[in-house]
């Protein structure tokens, strides 16, 4: 299996502007996450999915944020409109679960 | 007081040697509890999982749990260069069906000397 697939790697953009981040997860797995990774914060669950369902978004940090699932093998995370606070490592996720997680590579987003 | 809490290091340690990285967990339903390592620049990986009180062994790696104490521990014996890194502790609540999330803590970052 190719793992969970991120796109893009990195990402730098003008605050305002729209950022799209996608992600593949594993083939079978019913969970898909997506947390954000700072220095200051470490890890934090944005929203997390199950069977295509969102289940828990509670941490998304506002309305510039959604994500959509529209089938089993792919997912976004939206931001509009880009703020510099916004830059992260953005992270995704898949698990078939009861079991730890397997991450993908992570999208670096830079507001600028 | 944080739900995960784990000291952000350095930890440093000379190889060869055993390194002891410690986690305290706030939620007294916890049940599932994960070690995840990732190195500068990567994504988590997961090494080591444990449901039940005591020890687990995997090569050298042991966790250890004390679900009274609230308490994880990740034990990596012969230390090697290679185990520089970051350790994640992840913890998952008990809750209703379908509920899978995991919370993290910020991690100790561990440097294993020559």
């Amino acid at each position: 299996d190719a793992g969970v697939i991120q796109s893009p790697r990195h990402e730098v953009t003008e605050m305002g502007q729209e950022v799209t981040l996608r992600c593949k997860p594993i083939s079978g797995h019913d969970y898909l996450f997506w947390y954000r990774q700072t220095m200051m914060r470490g890890l934090e669950l944005l929203i997390y999915f199950n069977n295509n369902v969102p289940i828990d978004d509670s941490g998304m940090p506002e309305d510039r944020f959604s994500a959509k699932m529209p089938n089993a093998s792919f997912s976004t995370l939206k931001i509009q409109p880009s703020e510099p606070r916004d830059s992260a490592v953005y992270f995704c996720a898949s698990s078939s679960g009861g079991f730890g997680y397997t991450f993908g590579s992570g999208t670096r987003l830079t507001v600028v | 007081q944080k739900e995960v809490e784990q000291n952000s290091g350095p930890l440093s340690v000379p190889e060869g040697a055993i390194a002891s990285l410690n986690c305290t967990y706030s939620d007294r339903g916890s049940q599932s509890f994960f070690w995840y390592r990732q190195y500068s620049g990567k994504s988590p990986e997961l090494i080591m999982s444990i449901y039940s009180n005591g020890d687990k062994e995997d090569g050298r790696f042991t966790a250890q749990l004390n679900k009274a104490s609230q308490y994880v521990s990740l034990l990596i014996r012969d230390s090697q260069p290679s185990d520089s890194a970051t350790y994640l502790c992840a913890v998952r609540r008990a809750t209703n069906f379908g509920n899978e999330k995991l919370t993290f803590g910020t991690g100790t970052r561990l440097t294993i000397i020559p």
